[in-house]
């Protein structure tokens, strides 16, 4: 069984702080990494992408891979109220579709 | 644009009814893919179609069926709904390729429950 494992949470950090939110997968052979953000009641929506190993920064926002280590990051600075959400890891394995982790619950307080 | 749009956002259904679940996009996506999403829980793949008249299962795709005749529509039909189907289930679309580059567009959902 594939899988993508998350630590639930909820991850609570104060505003401005940094928030550090984690991702393992099981299969070696995937090949592309995504991070979907989701607000309580909404469809989940696509922030950050992450193909190679290394860094990937959009914004506040950073993207890190590890396929030695089958692990991925997501790095939120200077955290607002409005991050506060639930944030989905999910992994792409050729041949099937996406697979998904069950998501950590971030709360940021003001 | 409306991109992905999905019809009901809400229902209850009786046990034993059956009901059919409209996900239609404009993008012009070979992809498109069913997920329910239950409670504290991550998304779960139950069907997917690579383009009109090829569907495959996915990780739950018991009590479920899907048709994809055209490119723009792909329902999912419940038949003999359970109280195990009450879920929250989100239609999702994919670039041309559907390759490992292309980002996943979701509906907003609709909410069903069964009594």
């Amino acid at each position: 069984q594939k899988e993508v494992e998350q630590n639930s949470g909820p991850l609570s950090v104060p505003e401005g702080a940094i928030a550090s939110l984690n991702c393992t997968y099981s299969d070696r052979g995937s090949q592309s990494f995504f991070w979907y953000r989701q607000y309580s009641g909404k469809s989940p929506e696509l922030i950050m992408s992450i193909y190679s190993n290394g860094d990937k920064e959009d914004g506040r926002f950073t993207a890190q891979l590890n396929k030695a280590s089958q692990y991925v990051s997501l790095l939120i600075r200077d955290s607002q109220p409005s991050d506060s959400a639930t944030y989905l890891c999910a992994v792409f394995q050729a041949g099937t579709a996406l697979i998904f982790g069950k998501g950590t619950t971030l709360s940021v307080s003001s | 644009n409306a991109g992905v749009t999905q019809t009901p956002k809400f229902r209850i259904l009786k046990i034993g009814q059956s009901m059919t679940l409209q996900c239609t996009q404009d993008m012009n996506h070979n992809y498109m893919y069913w997920y329910r999403q239950d409670p504290g829980m991550g998304l779960k793949l139950i069907y997917y179609s690579v383009g009109a008249g090829i569907t495959d299962k996915g990780e739950v795709p018991n009590g479920y069926n899907v048709s994809r005749s055209t490119t723009e529509d792909f329902p999912l039909r419940l038949e003999l709904a359970a109280p195990s189907q009450t879920s929250v289930y989100f239609c999702a679309t994919q670039g041309q390729g559907g390759g490992y580059t292309d980002t996943q567009y979701f509906g907003p959902g609709t909410r069903l429950t069964v009594l």
